[in-house]
């Protein structure tokens, strides 16, 4: 079955550091990737997301491309803030479910934590 | 954005009781909601899928007798673990798409301990 490996936490960087982590999937077909952010006390939100091969996703100064030759999707910021502290999920998402959208595929999360 | 909420936040119960959690989209309707379940240092596991006005889909391996799932409204959806267990203590998730969408938008999650 379709599933997300993704490397284990905590990372604990210092300010202005750059990050990456890192996350490779297996699946059937070709799926849309996502990397998803989890502040503390909040829910889950998209970060980024890239749909086909060679695809790069970006938003907030963190980027990941879409690697099908190496199946993975690797989540990188050039220089992280204490901000950035979270948990961030890499997610894949499947065919379609009857009558409910895409099925989400998560990997089990990495803290980050970036100190001053 | 589209914001989802979860009650209760936390609940701890006693074993053998019920608990029933509700996940609301605050501004927006929403046909369809996910329910997950996440294990300490684990991935998020989707339960079911709930489809406003119809019957839950479950996953493989998912109790349907047990997870009750309630979708009755487009911004209610309801999850009630009957007769909880110990080993029912977990955090529960809830996601809601909006009609027409593709992304899924994620409630706080809620922390059931049963004792």
């Amino acid at each position: 079955g379709d599933s997300v490996t993704q490397m284990e936490g905590p990372v604990t960087l210092s300010e202005e550091a750059f990050l990456t982590i890192n996350c490779t999937y297996t699946a059937t077909g070709y799926p849309s990737l996502f990397w998803y952010v989890q502040y503390p006390g909040e829910g889950l939100q998209l970060l980024l997301k890239a749909t086909k091969a060679d695809d790069k996703g970006s938003n907030k100064g963190f980027e990941a491309t879409y690697r099908k030759e190496t199946t993975s999707f690797h989540l990188e910021k050039g220089s992280v803030q204490v901000s950035d502290s979270a948990v961030y999920f890499c997610a894949l998402s499947t065919k379609k479910i009857t009558g409910g959208g895409n099925k989400l595929t998560f990997g089990t999360g990495t803290q980050l934590k970036v100190e001053l | 954005g589209a914001v989802v909420s979860q009650h209760p936040s936390r609940v701890i119960c006693k074993s053998g009781t019920s608990v029933k959690i509700e996940c609301r989209s605050l501004d927006f309707q929403a046909t369809t909601m996910f329910w997950y379940r996440q294990f300490p240092k684990q991935s998020l596991m989707l339960m079911a899928t709930s489809n406003e006005g119809s019957k839950a889909t479950y996953e493989q391996g998912v109790e349907k007798d047990k997870f009750l799932i309630n979708h009755a409204s487009l911004t209610l959806s309801t999850l009630t673990v009957t007769s909880a267990h110990p080993e029912d203590s977990s955090f529960y998730i809830c996601s809601a798409r909006d009609i027409g969408g593709v992304e899924q938008f994620f409630g706080p999650g809620t922390r059931l301990t049963v004792l």
